[in-house]
């Protein structure tokens, strides 16, 4: 069955430097996501991408983030200047066309800031 | 908020035992989702719901909706000691395209051997 994966799974990271995490979805999806996880918590939604195109944001997707489709397969996060509160689990995820279609996520990247 | 909320927070059981996990929403939604998560991995889907739907079942899960208690439950019969892990409910907050989900607090299942 296609998957969705994530690279890296474990990414260490200084306060302040740029990170970028990488997420291939399934081949024939149209909608991609990234959510995030801090430790403990619930699974926060942070970009909807469609199109080529950011379609939704929440408040956490701040100017420091960014996402990008570079060639027809890679999606990535990037966060320009790390925090300390951003060490968290990111997930991406990706869903058909149709609607009522479940999200298909990958395992995730554990960011971990010092 | 559009947030969901999930009960018990926490649930331990037998082998063999069933678990009730139990998901409350206050926004219309077209569907709900289930899905599993084992500790420190990624989110595993289980079963989808739509709004006109009451009852689905696929294997030993069997998820309710009821859209006029905007509630959902999540019943795994016959439990095993690999069920052990943490269920979100989840729905898609439409805006547009987008369909974003929006997911509960979650229940940490454990199964005792």
């Amino acid at each position: 069955e296609p998957e969705v994966t994530q690279t890296p799974s474990h990414q260490v990271t200084q306060m302040g430097q740029e990170v970028i995490l990488r997420c291939v979805p399934i081949s024939n999806h149209l909608y991609f996501y990234w959510y995030r996880q801090i430790l403990g918590q619930k699974v926060e939604f942070l970009v909807s991408f469609y199109n080529n195109e950011i379609s939704e944001k929440s408040e956490i997707f701040d100017d420091q983030f960014s996402v990008e489709r570079p060639d027809g397969s890679n999606f990535t996060l990037k966060i320009r200047s790390t925090k300390l509160e951003d060490s968290a689990m990111y997930f991406c995820a990706s869903t058909g066309q149709a609607s009522n279609q479940p999200q298909h996520f990958g395992d995730g990247t554990r960011l971990s800031i010092l | 908020s559009q947030q969901g909320e999930e009960d018990p927070q926490a649930l331990s059981i037998q082998e063999g035992e069933n678990a009730t996990m139990n998901c409350s929403y206050k926004t219309s939604i077209n569907n709900l989702q289930w899905y599993r998560q084992n500790s420190g991995r990624g989110l595993v889907h289980l079963i989808l719901i739509r709004s006109n739907e009451r009852e689905k079942h696929s294997g030993r899960l069997r998820v309710t909706l009821d859209t006029s208690k905007k509630s959902s439950s999540l019943l795994i019969t016959a439990s095993r000691a690999a069920d052990t892990a943490s269920y979100f409910c989840a729905f898609p907050v439409s805006s547009g395209s987008a369909r974003q989900l929006t997911f509960g607090s979650g229940t940490q299942l454990t199964v005792l051997p």
